[in-house]
């Protein structure tokens, strides 16, 4: 079983409308959690941390379930640009290791 | 210019031939890594370097090598390539120095390799 979990989509979405998905994690001691945004054939970069209580930066909103083992991101009043593949990443402190989900497409549409 | 470049950013090699893969960086990042990415895989950690003097294996070091050369220098070697290491890699680097930990990494332009 893969230690992160990512439905690969693709959400098909028009341009304004909200997107949301899931990520999941089987290892109960990873406590660092982060999305990243990457582009067709491009490099992986750093869109948000994941913090305990929740935390929204602009457009998106990541939300962490302990209980669970899974977290979320939502993307309101998508754009064209918000166009890309988002990779789930968790990770131990103070730990060389980040795994990597497969990835969610988003395709936004005008 | 780049904090991480990656050369080179295209190879079509043979079977059998040996390659190397080279990784730079300008962050003054202490930890380097090397990753593969596979159509429907998530990324997998080949090798990583905590500074010059630590080399450590990740999930798939198979058929890999690895140099640091200098803190700003990492570099992948395939010694005999096979087909099924058809893939794009990236370099990536952290600061754990400040944090105590390997958070945000930061990623290359990858190298698209394919072995025929």
């Amino acid at each position: 079983r893969k230690e992160v979990e990512q439905d690969p989509g693709p959400f098909n979405v028009p341009e304004g409308a909200t997107v949301a998905f899931n990520c999941t994690y089987s290892n109960s001691a990873s406590q660092s959690f982060f999305w990243y945004r990457q582009d067709c054939r491009k490099e992986p970069k750093l869109l948000m941390s994941v913090y305990s209580s929740g935390n929204e930066d602009g457009r998106f909103t990541a939300q962490l379930n302990r209980a669970s083992q899974y977290i979320s991101l939502l993307i309101r009043d998508s754009k064209l640009s918000d166009s890309a593949t988002y990779l789930c990443v968790a990770t131990r402190s103070n730990d060389y290791k980040l795994s990597f989900g497969a990835g969610t497409t988003v395709t936004v549409r005008a | 210019d780049a904090d991480v470049t990656q050369t080179p950013r295209n190879r079509i090699t043979k079977t059998g031939k040996r390659i190397m893969l080279e990784c730079s960086q300008t962050k003054g990042h202490d930890r380097m890594y090397w990753y593969r990415q596979d159509p429907g895989l998530g990324l997998q950690l080949i090798y990583y370097s905590f500074d010059v003097k630590d080399i450590n294996k990740g999930e798939i070091s198979d058929g890999y090598s690895v140099s640091r050369q200098a803190q700003a220098k990492f570099s992948l070697s395939l010694e005999s390539a096979i087909p099924n290491q058809t893939a794009l890699y990236f370099c990536a680097t952290s600061d754990t120095r400040r944090t105590g930990a390997s958070d945000t990494q930061y990623f290359g332009p990858g190298t698209r390799l394919t072995v025929l």
